[in-house]
């Protein structure tokens, strides 16, 4: 059972307009969300993250907005830039006692901004 | 520095040979996890630290044996693996909170 799904596997964005990558979650105990972006063969790279008493979270061209009665996030990125091709994780994280947080990740939506 | 570092970078091995990865973080983070990652998909966790101490582990063949020796380092011990093992794996740190950072992983072929 997936909690965390990204429905869209690629998404392709002229440079310079907006690219909206989407993400849904089923597990109520999630409290914290994060973006990482992915380069083949290489780690992903913390992008921005959303508490859920949060709504937005703003950071340069990067923007997430949480909808928590829909159980949906997204990442926004204005003005989409050809170095933002890229695989993009969404993640989800909830309290766990005893041990340290864990990510649960989406499946991934491959960016393609063309030039 | 927000930096995760791996090594190797690739390594190639035999499915009876034995060998390690290795990670360390210098941030302080007291909670360090291993991932898997296969081609076009997303990381799967295998093992949570804590605090140096084995607190999550997803289930993993006893073929992959963690190893914490103190807060800045996390080994993976590897032993018999099957071709199926090849993947990336990455190390993360957290701060026992929220962001993990990742390395740049180590791209494993078992051969």
């Amino acid at each position: 059972d997936q909690q965390v799904k990204q429905n869209s596997p690629s998404l392709s964005v002229q440079e310079g307009r907006i690219s909206i990558l989407n993400c849904d979650y089923t597990n109520s105990m999630f409290d914290y969300f994060l973006w990482y972006k992915k380069y083949p063969a290489e780690g992903p790279t913390f992008l921005i993250s959303i508490s859920s008493i949060k709504d937005k979270n703003e950071d340069g061209r990067f923007t997430v907005f949480l909808n928590k009665s829909a159980k949906h996030l997204s990442l926004h990125i204005v003005p989409s830039q050809p170095g933002d091709s890229a695989v993009y994780f969404c993640a989800a994280s909830a309290r766990s006692s005893g041990s340290a947080r864990q990510l649960t990740f989406g499946s991934g939506t491959q960016l393609t901004v063309l030039p | 520095d927000t930096e995760v570092t791996q090594t190797p970078k690739h390594l190639v091995m035999g499915m009876t040979n034995k060998k390690s990865l290795k990670c360390e973080q210098h941030m302080g983070h007291r909670a360090m996890y291993w991932y898997k990652q296969k081609a076009k998909k997303p990381p799967e966790l295998m093992f949570v630290y804590s605090y140096e101490k084995l607190s999550i582990n997803e289930s993993v063949p006893s073929r992959f044996s963690p190893e914490c020796p103190n807060s800045s380092l996390l080994n993976l011990h590897l032993h018999a693996l099957q071709p199926e093992d090849s993947a990336l794996y990455l190390c993360a740190s957290s701060q026992v909170g929220i962001e993990a950072f990742f390395g740049q992983g180590t791209r494993l072929t078992v051969v």
